[in-house]
């Protein structure tokens, strides 16, 4: 069966740090993968997609890997701060719908 | 621009009770989602439409009907609730399917069945 995991204990982080997420899946080739913020009793917040032709993509302080051969897609926070402490999900595209990881909770300590 | 509103934001049923929650979206969306999200677990969807007047089942549809008979609504149904209902219930809608584009998400029902 699909399967995707992301870390299930809290990351902690040094304010000013790289925070780093990890996103893994078996038994699968998605085409697109995407990240969201989730903060406590909120809805999930779309972050940034990324395709399976693409390695890298950036947007601000935010980078994302895909790295279809280790079925791996890192999520890189570069000069974290404590408002960037959140749930961060996963999802992959599969059959037309979206399968999410349980998501990693950071924690951005000043 | 509201984006996606649920109501209600809480909710306490009996088992056996029925209710309905009610996902209103104003960004002109083709699909909407209903997911509902476990401690532990990643979200799951239940159903799904593409249209108006179209719904479709997702991964985890039994007990749970629903409707879209306006563009902008999207009803998800108990009929008979039971406790393995517990849980938080997220509505979402996109411009196109979630497999290219963002789905943007209401803020949450979270239904508790006794």
């Amino acid at each position: 069966s699909q399967k995707i995991e992301q870390n299930s204990e809290a990351l902690n982080i040094q304010e000013g740090k790289t925070a780093t997420l990890t996103c893994n899946y078996t038994n699968y080739s998605p085409a697109y993968l995407q990240w969201y913020r989730q903060d406590p009793g909120r809805g999930p917040v779309f972050l940034l997609l990324i395709r399976e032709n693409e390695k890298e993509k950036r947007k601000e302080r935010l980078k994302v890997t895909f790295d279809t051969t280790l079925k791996q897609s890192l999520f890189h926070i570069t000069a974290s701060q404590p408002a960037d402490s959140a749930t961060y999900l996963c999802a992959l595209h599969l059959n037309y719908q979206l399968i999410w990881g349980a998501g990693t909770k950071l924690i951005i300590k000043p | 621009n509201a984006g996606v509103t649920q109501t209600p934001k809480f909710r306490v049923l009996k088992t056996g009770q029925s209710m309905t929650l009610l996902c209103a979206q104003d960004m002109n969306h083709e699909y909407m989602y209903w997911y509902r999200q476990d401690p532990g677990m990643g979200l799951r969807l239940i159903h799904y439409s593409v249209g108006e007047g179209t719904t479709a089942k997702g991964e985890v549809p039994d007990g749970y009907n629903v409707s879209r008979l306006k563009k902008q609504n999207f009803l998800l149904g108990l009929e008979s609730a039971a406790p393995s209902q517990t849980s938080v219930y997220f509505c979402a809608s996109s411009y196109s399917g979630g497999y290219t584009g963002e789905l943007f998400f209401g803020e949450g029902s979270r239904l508790t069945v006794l």
